[in-house]
């Protein structure tokens, strides 16, 4: 099983800050997703990285793939409250696997 | 609405019970695929149907089935229902296979009591 660890676990921080986390594995993926999952609701995809070395922007999330295409980072800046929720990666591969996600809440 | 419709909302049932969800992918969408999420274990994958047939399994239980249909609704069967069963049951669909990103339906909560 191809396991996707996330990290950190939970994050608490003020609007206006910026931050940054994790999907890390031990191996290689095809393609990397992330989504965002709100309390109640399902997930929603937000980007779909492919390249090895690639970044997406999507206003102010910006997403790399690792080059190894091993691992992955999203990074907010500025965050507002209505980036509160749960942030999860997902391997493009035939394990289906999620990691466990990071609980992200911004404080206003 | 993101095009996946999953019902019912909430289901509260008693052990030993079975119970049936529905999950109607996006307009166009043939693969569907199952996920349990509980509080301590995450998104865990169950199945995945494409275009009718069983593509993958992964942590399904023996007492669990699924099965797609020729109008590409599928349906999870859940059956001699434990506590342990209470959490949310998510719908995904995607056009094809499973490299793709998925869109989801908002789930349903079952409460096994």
């Amino acid at each position: 099983t191809q396991l996707l660890e996330q990290s950190p676990q939970f994050l608490s921080i003020q609007e206006g800050e910026n931050l940054t986390v994790y999907c890390n594995s031990s191996s290689v993926f095809s393609s990397l997703q992330w989504y965002r999952q709100e309390p109640g609701e399902g997930p929603v995809l937000l980007v779909t990285v492919v390249t090895g070395g690639e970044v997406k922007k999507l206003k102010r999330l910006t997403f790399q793939f690792g080059d190894a295409r091993k691992d992955s980072s999203l990074h907010i800046t500025a965050a507002q409250p209505g980036d509160t929720g749960l942030y999860l990666c997902k391997g493009g591969s035939e394990k289906l696997v999620f990691g466990k996600g990071t609980k992200l809440t911004v404080n206003p | 609405d993101s095009g996946v419709t999953q019902t019912p909302k909430h289901l509260i049932t008693a052990t030993g019970q079975r119970v049936t969800l529905r999950c109607s992918p996006r307009s166009g969408d043939l693969s569907v695929y199952w996920y349990q999420q509980s509080l301590d274990q995450g998104l865990q994958f169950l199945i995945q149907y494409y275009n009718g047939e069983e593509r993958a399994k992964g942590n399904i239980l023996e007492r669990f089935s699924a099965q797609q249909f020729p109008d590409l609704h599928s349906e999870l069967n859940l059956s001699s229902l434990e506590l342990g069963d209470s959490a949310l049951y998510f719908c995904a669909s995607s056009v094809g296979g499973q490299g793709v990103g998925y869109t989801f339906g908002s789930g349903t909560r079952l409460t096994v009591v």
